[in-house]
């Protein structure tokens, strides 16, 4: 079936940096990918997608890109602030199905 | 939370008692799903559905059953309860499959 890797699973920062997360599905007809922020004790929140047809996609300072051919895409988190500590998932659509999420990498952002 | 809750948000109970979860949403969404988290294995899909009376299992469903009787209402049942069960359980909602998937709160469950 559809495996979805997300590296890495910690991510340590120093306030400012850039930090990037990668995820690699299995599935080449997946073709929805969305990435959730949680924070501790919340549910899952969207905070960025891309379909398959788009290479790329920003939103301030978050961005996301894809590889079809690879099969990966990434989460680019510029500027990080304080705020940005949470888990992060990713997810990919299975073709005629639903979603399959990442593990999740747990992001902290230092002061 | 996109218009959903999710009740009880907490619950404690002993091993081989019934349990049932409740989702309730406010925007008229036609799917709807049961994930539970756990840690190392992000989320994984018990259940969801694709109207009223209309479900299907996902990757966890064994010791699960699930009902819609209403559009907002999905409920999860844990006919006798595990240790295994023990897990924080989110409801997600979106408009259409592969469509984007709004999520619960969560329900803390701890089977003794």
């Amino acid at each position: 079936g559809e495996n979805v890797e997300q590296h890495p699973s910690t991510l340590s920062v120093q306030e400012g940096d850039s930090a990037v997360i990668k995820c690699t599905y299995s599935d080449s007809a997946s073709n929805y990918f969305p990435w959730y922020k949680q924070e501790l004790g919340k549910g899952p929140q969207l905070i960025i997608d891309i379909r398959s047809n788009v290479g790329e996609k920003k939103d301030q300072r978050i961005a996301v890109t894809l590889n079809k051919t690879a099969k990966h895409f990434s989460l680019h988190i510029t500027e990080t602030q304080p705020e940005d500590s949470a888990v992060y998932f990713c997810a990919a659509s299975i073709s005629g199905q639903n979603f399959v999420f990442g593990p999740g990498t747990r992001l902290s952002v230092l002061p | 939370d996109a218009g959903i809750t999710q009740s009880p948000r907490h619950k404690v109970t002993e091993t081989g008692t019934p349990v049932t979860l409740r989702c309730h949403q406010t925007e008229n969404h036609r799917y709807m799903y049961w994930y539970r988290q756990d840690p190392g294995h992000g989320l994984r899909l018990i259940h969801y559905s694709y109207g009223v009376k209309d479900t299907d299992k996902g990757e966890v469903s064994d010791g699960y059953s699930v009902s819609r009787s209403k559009t907002e209402d999905f409920l999860l049942t844990l006919e006798s309860a595990t240790s295994s069960q023990t897990s924080v359980y989110f409801c997600a909602i979106s408009e259409a499959q592969q469509e984007t998937q709004y999520f619960g709160p969560g329900t803390r469950l701890l089977v003794l």
